[in-house]
């Protein structure tokens, strides 16, 4: 079993609807990453969180420790947000990181 | 700034032949990672440096070297080309923080060995 699981492995979604990924993770973390890989391969990271929420535009990522799971949530889906979403954690401050194997995500115009 | 470069983007080797892959970052991060990505299969994890001078075997080390000698520069060394090398490698950086680290990627290396 992998220490970190996505789900789901495949997402599509309409323009405008609400998405959600999950990620869950079976060690004990200092952070957890959510990071972009678009068609071509750069990947940015888009969030690092050890606790709570965080908030930026239409993407929002929430991390429950006790539970060691985390969600990353699309608001008003569109085209472009289509990409591979990689969760990731850390299991100390700057040590390296263990990724999940994607959520291909393709939002439909 | 550029981030993270890491050069070439593509590479065709053929069986056995050697290559070094380039990677820079500018922006004096102590952490230093090389990961391959297999076709619909996550990061793993090739090679890991602390600083200068330090560099440390991931998951999947076998058929590959590293080097540390300054801040900016860690190169990946594919010594006897095998067809199970061929993949997307990704050079990334962090700086660690107590809150844990953002940490930067480059572009990729497509490499197809034949």
């Amino acid at each position: 079993k992998n220490e970190v699981e996505q789900s789901p492995q495949n997402l599509t979604a309409q323009e405008g609807e609400f998405i959600t990924i999950n990620c869950s993770y079976s060690v004990g973390i200092s952070a957890l990453h959510w990071l972009q890989q678009h068609p071509g391969g750069g990947i940015v990271s888009l969030f690092m969180l050890s606790s709570g929420k965080k908030k930026h535009g239409r993407l929002i990522a929430t991390i429950n420790i006790q539970e060691k799971h985390s969600s990353l949530h699309i608001t008003a889906s569109h085209p472009r947000d289509s990409a591979v979403y990689i969760c990731a954690v850390s299991r100390t401050s700057g040590s390296r990181l263990t990724f999940g194997e994607g959520t291909q995500l393709t939002v439909n115009p | 700034n550029a981030g993270v470069t890491q050069t070439p983007k593509f590479r065709i080797l053929k069986i056995g032949q050697s290559m070094t892959l380039q990677c820079t970052q500018d922006m004096n991060h102590n952490y230093m990672y090389w990961y391959r990505q297999d076709p619909g299969m996550g990061l793993k994890l090739i090679y890991y440096s602390v600083g200068a001078g330090i560099t440390d075997k991931g998951e999947v080390p076998n058929g590959y070297n590293v080097s540390r000698s300054t801040t900016e520069d860690f190169p990946l060394r594919l010594e006897l080309a095998a067809p199970s090398q061929t993949s997307v490698y990704f050079c990334a950086s962090s700086y660690p923080r107590t809150d844990g680290n953002t940490i930067y990627f480059g572009e990729g290396s497509w490499l197809t060995v034949v």
